[in-house]
């Protein structure tokens, strides 16, 4: 079936660091790649998405290319601030799928200053 | 925008009782989907409901029962709560279709069964 795999946490690094997490999927047609994050007793927030191969989605300084040759949708930040610190959560969905996500199990980011 | 609103924000209930969860969508979103978050785990889909039917389910016993409601709010009930239903539950809204869009999702409420 449909699933996700993420690196496992917790990933830490020191302020200004270049953050790399690692998500790849396994899908049966061609979904779309979302990225989630969650803050400490919070809901998850969208933070970038990609609908379709070669497709980049950026937010707030984070970048995943959505790779379909290699089934990966790798999140990306140049320079990460404390204020990042939080889990990130990989998800996939598909109109023909009752558009239900499928995350993987998150990774939790923590950075020092 | 006002947002995804869920409601309580926390319960504790007893083994054997009933719960309602309640979620109001963010404005113009006609689809919405309840997921249950264990600790330390990824959300997992209950079910989706689009228009006020059910549009799809995940594998979760009948005792997860939905409605939505003509202002595409919704709510998510529970029957005969075992322990294992301890979780956050989140309720997430979207403009149809969700995969171009993605979901907004709710502060989630967290549900402590004893």
């Amino acid at each position: 079936g449909d699933s996700v795999t993420q690196m496992e946490g917790p990933v830490t690094l020191s302020e200004e660091a270049f953050l790399t997490i690692n998500c790849t999927y396994t899908a049966t047609g061609y979904p779309s790649l979302f990225w989630y994050v969650q803050y400490p007793g919070e809901g998850l927030q969208l933070l970038l998405k990609a609908t379709k191969a070669d497709d980049k989605g950026s937010n707030k300084g984070f970048e995943a290319t959505y790779r379909k040759e290699t089934t990966s949708f790798h999140l990306e930040k140049g320079s990460v601030q404390v204020s990042d610190s939080a889990v990130y959560f990989c998800a996939l969905t598909y109109s023909y799928n009752t558009d239900k996500l499928i995350f993987g199990t998150g990774t939790r980011l923590q950075v020092f200053p | 925008e006002t947002g995804v609103t869920q409601s309580p924000t926390h319960l504790i209930k007893t083994r054997g009782q009933q719960v309602t969860l309640r979620c109001s969508s963010q404005s113009g979103h006609n689809t919405v989907s309840w997921y249950q978050q264990a600790l330390g785990q990824g959300p997992q889909f209950i079910f989706q409901y689009y228009r006020e039917e059910e549009n799809g389910r995940g594998n979760f016993p009948p005792r997860f029962s939905g409605l939505q409601f003509p202002n595409y709010s919704s709510e998510l009930n529970v029957n005969a709560l075992e322990l294992d239903d301890s979780a956050l539950y989140l309720c997430a809204s979207s403009p149809y279709p969700t995969e171009n869009y993605g979901y907004t999702f709710g502060s989630g409420t967290r549900l402590t069964v004893v």
